[in-house]
């Protein structure tokens, strides 16, 4: 069946530096790939999504890549902020899942000043 | 426009206690879904209503759990009764109709604690 392995937290990282946090995925079909962010006593948000191979999903200077070739979808961003601490969620949805998300496990990302 | 809500957004009740969680969709959204992340893992998928037609409810644990989702509307997801490992957050989530594999707008879930 479908689903997503993401790299185990917690990533703590100080700020300005460089944020990767690996996702692969295994599919039939051609999943839509997806970032969702969970900020602390928030709900989950999508950050960026690619539906196709080799888009390019950025937002809040975050992004990833669809990589067919290697099933993955990495996050990275430039330059972490104290506000970007928050709950990394990668996800796929695919028609052969009958479209619904199937999440990975979450990467805690910790960001000091 | 309004987003999901959901309601409660917590619940702390004793374990053979009944609970019912509400979800309100975005208006129009024919697709609703419910999730749930238990014990700090994975977000997992439990079911997929059409309107008020159930699509696919693979991921329900067990039939302690019964979703409803009545006029297609709003929906509900009764635990009864609850036991421990029923504790988690609740996300429900919602899509346009044949959407796809397009956005799901997920609501602030609802946090169940089962004593």
């Amino acid at each position: 069946g479908n689903s997503v392995t993401q790299m185990e937290g917690p990533v703590t990282l100080s700020e300005e530096a460089f944020l990767t946090i690996n996702c692969t995925y295994t599919a039939t079909g051609y999943p839509s790939l997806f970032w969702y962010v969970q900020y602390p006593g928030e709900g989950l948000q999508l950050l960026l999504k690619a539906t196709k191979a080799d888009d390019k999903g950025s937002n809040k200077g975050f992004e990833a890549t669809y990589r067919k070739e290697t099933t993955s979808f990495h996050l990275e961003k430039g330059s972490v902020q104290v506000s970007d601490s928050a709950v990394y969620f990668c996800a796929l949805s695919a028609n052969t899942g009958g479209f619904k998300t199937i999440f990975g496990a979450g990467t805690r990302l910790f960001v000091k000043a | 426009e309004a987003g999901v809500t959901q309601f409660p957004s917590h619940s702390v009740i004793e374990k053979g206690q009944t609970v019912t969680l509400r979800c309100d969709p975005i208006s129009g959204h024919d697709n609703l879904y419910w999730y749930r992340r238990v014990m700090g893992k994975e977000i997992k998928f439990l079911l997929h209503f059409v309107k008020e037609s159930k699509q696919d409810e693979s991921g329900m644990p067990n039939n302690r759990f019964l979703a409803e989702r009545t006029g297609g509307t709003y929906s509900t997801l009764k635990v009864q009764p609850a036991e421990l490992e029923d504790s988690g957050v609740y996300f429900c989530a919602s899509s346009l109709p044949g959407t796809g594999g397009n956005e799901q707008f997920f609501g602030p879930g609802t946090r169940l604690t089962v004593l």
